[in-house]
């Protein structure tokens, strides 16, 4: 079965720390994709980044860096220097077979990231 | 500029009644999604449809109905058969089966 889980309910943090969220998926397809999104209080998803099976590269986007391990089957997220911006609610999700017929997305419950000043 | 406009931004159900949320993208989108979020459980699958005239069923669609007669529009009725509407319901479009999606602002509804 497919499935995500952000064990992480919240995490406060004060600025400028470095904080991780955490992202371990299960599935048993051999290729997939894998999401962050950001939720701010505003509601809308905005997309972070999409990294398929075959790629596990770290990935580094300014303060932003992804460690996906398939060996642990984990794809965390790094925030560098947290900034007030950042507080929101993190998702990580799952798309199975590059999308497929469906490009259904399993998201976890997400991570409530506070950043305090 | 492009994107997905959902609307209402919010919207109040009367016992018994019908609503309907509106989803439109001018993305040249070919599927289009609805998601239903509630308070700590994630996002889950309603409907969706890859193009017009054709949608699926997601994981929870008891109590929801669609339509796709655009391209552009993909709206969502929740029906009096839906008995827990309260949550954020949220429109996301992709341009392929294999693209990204992207979201709608959402919608919040709530119960009279």
């Amino acid at each position: 079965a497919q499935k995500v889980t952000q064990a992480q309910t919240e995490i406060s943090v004060v600025e400028k720390e470095d904080v991780t969220l955490d992202c371990v998926y299960e599935t048993r397809d051999t290729t997939y994709y894998l999401f962050w999104y950001k939720q701010p209080p505003s509601g809308e998803l905005v997309f972070l980044i999409r990294r398929n099976s075959f790629d596990e590269q770290n990935e580094i986007s300014g303060r932003y860096s992804w460690n996906f391990q398939k060996s642990t089957s984990s794809f965390n997220f790094t925030i560098t220097a947290s900034q007030v911006v950042d507080s929101a609610v993190y998702f990580c999700a799952l798309s199975e077979g590059y999308g497929g017929a469906t490009n259904k997305l399993i998201f976890g419950t997400g991570t409530l990231l506070a950043v305090q000043p | 500029d492009g994107g997905i406009t959902q609307s209402p931004k919010y919207l109040f159900r009367k016992e018994g009644q019908n609503v309907t949320l509106s989803c439109e993208q001018n993305l040249n989108h070919d599927a289009m999604y609805w998601y239903r979020q509630d308070p700590g459980q994630g996002l889950r699958l309603i409907y969706y449809s890859q193009i017009v005239n054709d949608f699926q069923k997601g994981d929870i669609a008891e109590g929801y109905s669609v339509s796709r007669e655009k391209k552009e529009s993909f709206p969502l009725t929740v029906t009096s058969a839906q008995k827990n509407p309260t949550a954020f319901y949220l429109c996301a479009s992709t341009r392929s089966g294999r693209g990204i999606q992207y979201f709608g602002a959402g919608t919040r509804l709530s119960v009279l």
